[in-house]
């Protein structure tokens, strides 16, 4: 099945700075790759995603850029501010079943210093 | 806005009880899931139905049961509590679909079990 690496597991930046937040995937069917925020005390809510038809997508300060080849998708967060600070989950589809289901990276706590 | 509720925030039971945690959701999806969020694991998928009365297993369905008689609830049953079970329980739902869409959360139940 499906396997997602993600990396770091935290990360600390400066406000104004840039973070970048990697992951792997495993299975070449996979698709479609969701990235979802997760602020303390609350549910994760999707902020961007992108299909593998196209190699890069922008949702202004966000973008996450994919590459097939070799199996990995990464979220670019620019002009950090302080509400950024949260848990990011990157995920891959895994097809199975009736239909699929997303298969979650392991998370990375960002912390945006002002 | 999509609105996805979790019966309790807190819940606190013994070992051997049996528990439920309820979920609804309010706006007519058809696929449900339960995931649990452990420090380090990031989410893993408990169980899902794309249907009413329609289930099936995700990655760590052991010792969990599930029920939907309706399509807006989806009930996560412990049958026989267990220490090992102390997590925080998550609920989604999405649109109908291969599963390639954005999954809403609820914002959890912290479960403990003694």
């Amino acid at each position: 099945g499906e396997n997602v690496e993600q990396h770091p597991s935290t990360l600390s930046v400066q406000e104004g700075d840039s973070a970048v937040i990697k992951c792997t995937y495993s299975d070449s069917a996979s698709n479609y790759f969701p990235w979802y925020k997760q602020e303390l005390g609350k549910g994760p809510q999707l902020i961007i995603d992108i299909r593998s038809n196209v190699g890069e997508k922008k949702d202004q300060r966000i973008a996450v850029t994919l590459n097939k080849t070799a199996k990995h998708f990464s979220l670019h967060i620019t002009e950090t501010q302080p509400e950024d600070s949260a848990v990011y989950f990157c995920a891959a589809i895994q097809y199975g079943g009736s239909q699929g289901n997303l298969i979650f990276g392991k998370g990375t706590k960002l912390s945006v210093k002002p | 806005d999509v609105k996805v509720t979790q019966s309790s925030r807190y819940l606190v039971k013994r070992t051997g009880e049996k528990v439920f945690l309820e979920c609804v959701q309010d706006m007519d999806h058809e696929n449900m899931f339960w995931y649990r969020q452990d420090p380090g694991l990031g989410l893993r998928l408990i169980y899902f139905s794309y249907d009413v009365k329609m289930k099936e297993k995700g990655d760590i369905p052991e010792g969990y049961s599930v029920s939907r008689e309706k399509k807006e609830r989806f009930s996560l049953i412990l049958e026989s509590a267990s220490t090992n079970q102390t997590s925080m329980y998550l609920c989604a739902s999405s649109l109908w679909g291969t599963g390639a869409g954005e999954q809403f959360f609820g914002p959890g139940t912290r479960l403990t079990v003694l």
